[in-house]
């Protein structure tokens, strides 16, 4: 049972390249979510997915698109990665009704 | 979703024990409170939720009062392992999916 996780874990990006970050998760879990997180701040969501074939935008969507491929998998895009858009991207699972969320190693982008 | 407000940072030494409060003024009647963990470079980790009086696990305590526009994650007896970030979080489930908001959390620093 390796609970939630994301590939790569380092990434270095051009300005204007694209890449998909993966998240899989084996517990059966319903709802994904994927964060970022800034260097001396806390986690923003950017999207989630409370069930299969649902995605929502989270507090920070712009520039990212998302895919709930089934049940276990949910990628974050970057159609043209830009500088700001460095940072720590979290991907994190939830059986969904007020439950804790298990969170993924996380993966390192960096936009040059 | 309701804000929270949490030390910037606090100190202790190994085998004290460390109170971290959060505030959480607006709470509403159905929102529970989570506290999570992070380690650097890891994702954050669930130690404890509660909706009101204490509750205890082998991690941790949580004690909330009757009003529960306030909170205290309780760590008993901390070891230098025990240095990383604390995050209070508040919030409801609803729609099958539970968004969280992380603030900046609480730096704990555990001095030998």
């Amino acid at each position: 049972n390796a609970g939630v996780t994301q590939t790569p874990k380092f990434q270095v990006l051009k300005t204007g390249q694209s890449m998909t970050l993966q998240c899989a998760q084996d517990m059966n879990h319903n709802s994904m979510y994927w964060y970022r997180q800034d260097p001396g701040m806390g986690l923003r969501l950017i999207y989630y997915s409370a069930s299969e074939g649902t995605t929502d935008k989270g507090e920070v969507p712009n520039g990212y698109n998302v895919s709930r491929l089934n049940k276990r998998e949910f990628s974050l895009r970057l159609e043209s990665a830009a500088p700001s858009q460095t940072s720590v991207y979290f991907c994190a699972s939830t059986t969904g009704t007020r439950q804790t969320q298990y969170f993924g190693p996380g993966t390192r982008l960096l936009v040059l | 979703l309701a804000k929270t407000t949490q030390p910037i940072s606090m100190d202790s030494y190994e085998g004290q024990e460390v109170n971290i409060t959060c505030s959480h003024n607006n709470i509403a009647t159905n929102d529970y409170i989570t506290w999570y963990q992070q380690f650097p470079s890891q994702g954050p980790r669930f130690i404890i939720q509660g909706y009101k009086t204490k509750v205890t696990n082998e991690v941790a305590s949580l004690f909330i009062p009757a009003d529960r526009k306030s909170s205290t994650l309780s760590l008993p007896r901390v070891s230098l392992s025990d240095t990383a970030v604390y995050y209070c979080l508040v919030g409801d489930s609803g729609a099958g999916s539970y968004q969280l908001t992380f603030g900046k959390g609480t730096k704990l620093s555990v001095i030998p």
